[in-house]
C-alpha cells in the first residue's frame, strides 16, 4: 500500500514549456486533489476532482488544467509555464464525505526559469 | 471564506522542552486537521479533532469549536519533532477544500 504517490519528484522547466504531473493514489478514494505551496505560506487548492471523470477548479485555478480519466490517477498539467508557477506542488486524496483526513503526496519541486 | 491564523509563526526549543501552538478559525467548522511537514517537505496527518481532545503519544490536540480554536499540544520535545505545523479547516465541503493556515515553524535544538 504505497498511499499517494506523485512523479516526478523534481522538475526544471524553460519559460513557454509544457508538462504534466501525475498523481496516483491505491487507496480507493474517491477525492483528489492539487495544491501548491509557495515559500512561507500554507497550501492553495488548484483544482480538484470527486470522482472518475470529474473536475473543479479551486482558489488558484489559472494556468492549470487537470484530468482525471481514472478513479486511481489525477493529473495536473500545465500548457505554457510561467516563472510564477516555480513553487512545490502536492497532491492529496480523502474519502467521500467533508468528515475525512487528507492523505498528501510527497511533492513535486518544479522550477520554472 | 474561512479565515485561519495560526500562532507563533515559528517556535524554537532546547530538546525535551513542551511547547503549544495555537489555531484560530473565524467560521464555524466540521473539519479541523492539524499536519506537520518535516524538513524533506513530507505532510503528514497528525489529527482529525473538529471537536474534542485525542492524544497520539507526546502529541495531543484540543479543538473548542464553540471558541473557534484549536490547540497543538507537543511534550518532551525532540528534534525530529522540528518542521512547520499546519492547521486545515473545512465548513460544510469536502476535506480537501479546506483552509491552511500559514503555519508555525518548529525548531527543536539538541
Amino acid at each position: 500500500n504505497a498511499g499517494v504517490t506523485q512523479t516526478p519528484k523534481f522538475r526544471v522547466l524553460k519559460t513557454g514549456q509544457s508538462m504534466t504531473l501525475l498523481c496516483a493514489q491505491d487507496m480507493n478514494h474517491e477525492y483528489m486533489y492539487w495544491y501548491r505551496q509557495d515559500p512561507g505560506m500554507g497550501l492553495r487548492l488548484i483544482h480538484y476532482s470527486v470522482g472518475e471523470g470529474t473536475t473543479a477548479k479551486g482558489e488558484v485555478p489559472d494556468g492549470y488544467n487537470v484530468s482525471r480519466l481514472k478513479k486511481q490517477n489525477f493529473l495536473l498539467g500545465l500548457e505554457s509555464a510561467a516563472p510564477s508557477q516555480t513553487s512545490v506542488y502536492f497532491c492529496a486524496s480523502s474519502y467521500k464525505t467533508v468528515n475525512e483526513k487528507l492523505f498528501f503526496g510527497s511533492g513535486t519541486q518544479l522550477s520554472v526559469l | 471564506g474561512i479565515q485561519v491564523e495560526q500562532s507563533p509563526p515559528d517556535l524554537i526549543l532546547q530538546e525535551g522542552a513542551n511547547s503549544t501552538l495555537r489555531c484560530n478559525f473565524s467560521d464555524s467548522v466540521n473539519n479541523l486537521q492539524w499536519f506537520h511537514q518535516n524538513p524533506w517537505g513530507q505532510l503528514i496527518n497528525l489529527f482529525y479533532i473538529p471537536s474534542g481532545t485525542k492524544q497520539n503519544g507526546r502529541l495531543s490536540a484540543t479543538t473548542v469549536a464553540t471558541e473557534r480554536y484549536s490547540l497543538l499540544y507537543i511534550s518532551s520535545s525532540q528534534t525530529t519533532d522540528s518542521g512547520v505545523y499546519f492547521c486545515a479547516v473545512a465548513y460544510n465541503t469536502n476535506a480537501g477544500k479546506s483552509t491552511f493556515g500559514d503555519g508555525t515553524t518548529l525548531t527543536v535544538k539538541p
